[in-house]
């Protein structure tokens, strides 16, 4: 089993400010994703990264696929109250598993 | 577009009882499978499916069973509901079984087993 780690689990800071959350594992994926989701509602999909060392950008975000394959973050520049939500990164070579995710909270 | 459409969106049981979540899709994906989500555990595998006739397990299998025949359905039972599978359950589908395609999510079916 490929597990995914997610930090920090819990995350609240205040509009404007950056953070930065991880995604780490032990194992070498062939591509890791990241879904954002909100209250009552499916994860969606903000982005996949594929090649080690790969850094995509999404307006705000800024995703990097480690170099081994192991591991990605996800940036955030002056964050929004809008991103507020659970994110989830996955992969999976047959299988697609999930870690446990980052509640990020911004606050007004 | 429906996407990934799941029934019940809510619905409770007693223990003991049996029941099955429908999830269809009509995006024309091979791959489908069952998420568990419980507070601070993220989304965990039950099933999946990588195509119609073929299914197999994921990290948290005990207590429930699926089929697949048909590429557009993919139900869950619960043969004898217990306190712990009181969760939220998640379908989901994506192209094919090859990672790195978008998994698209149903809405959601919030289970509480009393």
């Amino acid at each position: 089993t490929q597990l995914l780690e997610q930090s920090p689990q819990f995350l609240s800071i205040q509009e404007g400010e950056n953070l930065t959350v991880y995604c780490n594992s032990s194992s070498v994926f062939s591509s890791l994703q990241w879904y954002r989701q909100e209250p009552g509602e499916g994860p969606v999909l903000l982005v996949t990264v594929v090649t080690g060392g790969e850094v995509k950008k999404l307006k705000r975000l800024t995703f990097q696929f480690g170099d081994a394959r192991k591991d990605s973050s996800l940036h955030i520049t002056a964050a929004q109250p809008g991103d507020t939500g659970l994110y989830l990164c996955g992969g999976g070579n047959e299988k697609l598993t999930f870690g446990t995710g980052t509640r990020l909270t911004i606050i007004p | 577009n429906a996407g990934v459409t799941q029934t019940p969106k809510f619905q409770v049981l007693k223990t003991g009882q049996s029941m099955t979540l429908q999830c269809a899709q009509d995006m024309n994906h091979e791959y489908m499978s069952w998420y568990r989500q419980d507070p601070g555990m993220g989304l965990r595998l039950i099933h999946y499916s990588v195509g119609a006739g073929i299914t197999d397990q994921g990290e948290v299998p005990n207590g429930y069973n699926v089929s697949r025949s048909t590429t557009e359905d993919f139900p869950l039972r619960l043969l004898s509901a217990a306190p712990s599978q009181t969760s939220v359950y998640f379908c989901a589908s994506s192209r094919d079984g090859g990672m790195g395609t978008e998994a698209f999510f149903g809405q959601g079916t919030r289970l509480t087993v009393v």
